[in-house]
């Protein structure tokens, strides 16, 4: 059992390059979802899945696109990485029925020069 | 919309004694769940302690403890027996108890341990 699995751990982009973050879970939780962590701010929500095929914005959205095509999996793309988008991306998952409890992988550091 | 305050943006404490650290939040809600989450250096998320916002009794989890004060909307960690390992970011959060499970973070608090 594996829990949440991020790819890569680490990645440098150069403006204007795209890339897609990748997250997988074998839990078979309903709800997965992508926050961006920067010092000072805490985590904030950039994207969410209630099931596959579903899925809506957070509180930072743009820049990324998601989507759900299995339980499974939730990537992230980011379309024209900008600096502002140097962070470090976490991946979460969870059931709708164990509220509130949810597993996060080990995150992916980012940095755009 | 719902925020989370968490004002101490370092703590330190010594080793074996104990430390608080302190969240506020701000909802319209009457249920909810508050979270602490604590991220050691590898990175990763680790759920501390939950609260549900509709039980009176505060929640412990060995040596840690909070302390709910839901009309103040307070929420206070305790670490009792402090140790090495608990040298971490500490994290509160905010969830609604129906709807799409989205958490809601404050900024974090840095907990040093001395030896």
């Amino acid at each position: 059992n594996a829990g949440v699995t991020q790819t890569p751990k680490f990645q440098v982009l150069k403006t204007g390059q795209s890339m897609t973050l990748q997250c997988a879970q074998d839990m078979n939780h309903e709800y997965m979802s992508w926050y961006r962590q920067d010092p000072g701010m805490g985590l904030r929500l950039i994207h969410y899945s209630v099931g596959a095929g579903i899925t809506d914005q957070g509180e930072v959205p743009n820049g990324y696109n998601v989507s759900r095509s299995t339980t499974e999996d939730f990537p992230l793309r980011l379309l024209s990485a900008a600096p502002s988008q140097t962070s470090v991306y976490f991946c979460a998952s969870s059931f709708f029925r164990e509220a509130g409890i949810a597993f996060f992988g080990q995150g992916t550091r980012l940095t755009v020069v | 919309a719902q925020t989370v305050t968490q004002s101490q943006p370092e703590m330190s404490v010594q080793e074996a004694e104990t430390v608080t650290l302190s969240c506020t939040y701000d909802t319209s809600e009457s249920d909810y769940y508050l979270f602490w989450y604590k991220q050691p250096p590898s990175r990763q998320m680790i759920l501390v302690i939950r609260q549900e916002a509709y039980k009176q009794q505060n929640a412990t989890e060995n040596r840690f403890s909070v302390n709910f004060q839901k009309a103040a909307k307070s929420f206070s960690l305790k670490i009792s027996d402090s140790q090495l390992g608990d040298a971490a970011m500490y994290f509160c959060a905010y969830r609604k108890l129906w709807g799409a499970q989205k958490l809601v973070f404050g900024q974090g608090t840095r907990l040093t341990i001395n030896p």
